[in-house]
């Protein structure tokens, strides 16, 4: 069975310093792996997602994370935070070539950016 | 663009009521889902479709019913309203996972349910 860790569940952050939110997964097949953001009383919103090639991948608002095969991780970075970032950042992976097309979710790091 | 709407957005409900949330969708997504999301939980599927007519049990399905007798609309039902309901529920589609499509998920806002 598949699972993803986020291994802090709450991260501040002073504006403009660096922050890497972790992002470790488990899977026995090739996944495909998503990085989404949710701002307060929103939905959530697909902040950037890895599916093969370059294991750096670029999202929306300056994130990026890097596909680690080896170390199962996909740690998402931004080299420096707003105000406006702060929200609750969730990490997914989905199978590649399966039918049952959902994503499993870790549990949520909330992001706080402090002036 | 409306992408993914949920009714209601608020609701209060006391134990034993009834009540269904509304999603629908225009993007033409063959696959629907619903999530509940709880503090430090993140978000548990609770059931999903993955076209007109079929449904399947996810991760937290028990006390709920769904139904998707139109492809755009998927309907989550709970016939006898707990306490342990209380969660903000989140709708979402999808296309066909597959070599073209990589099954990324559109939600919608939320609806947020509290159970007395």
């Amino acid at each position: 069975a598949q699972s993803v860790t986020q291994l802090d569940s709450q991260v501040p952050v002073f504006e403009e310093a660096p922050v890497e939110l972790r992002c470790n997964y488990s899977s026995s097949v090739s996944v495909y792996l998503f990085w989404y953001v949710q701002y307060p009383n929103q939905g959530l919103q697909l902040l950037l997602k890895y599916l093969s090639g370059s294991t750096l991948v670029k999202g929306i608002n300056g994130f990026e994370a890097e596909f680690n095969k080896s170390q199962t991780s996909f740690h998402l970075r931004k080299p420096s935070v707003h105000i406006s970032d702060t929200a609750e950042y969730f990490c997914a992976v989905s199978r590649t070539g399966g039918s049952q097309g959902n994503l499993i979710f870790g549990k949520g790091t909330k992001l706080s950016v402090k002036p | 663009n409306a992408g993914v709407t949920q009714t209601p957005k608020f609701r209060v409900l006391k134990t034993g009521q009834s009540m269904t949330l509304l999603c629908a969708q225009d993007m033409n997504h063959e696959y629907m889902y619903w999530y509940r999301q709880d503090p430090g939980m993140g978000l548990r599927l609770i059931h999903y479709s993955v076209g007109e007519g079929t449904t399947a049990k996810g991760e937290v399905p028990d006390g709920y019913n769904v139904s998707r007798l139109k492809k755009q609309n998927f309907l989550l039902g709970l016939e006898s309203a707990a306490p342990s309901q209380t969660s903000v529920y989140f709708c979402a589609s999808s296309l066909e996972p597959g070599l073209a499509n990589t099954g990324e998920l559109f939600f919608g806002e939320g609806s947020r349910l509290t159970v007395l």
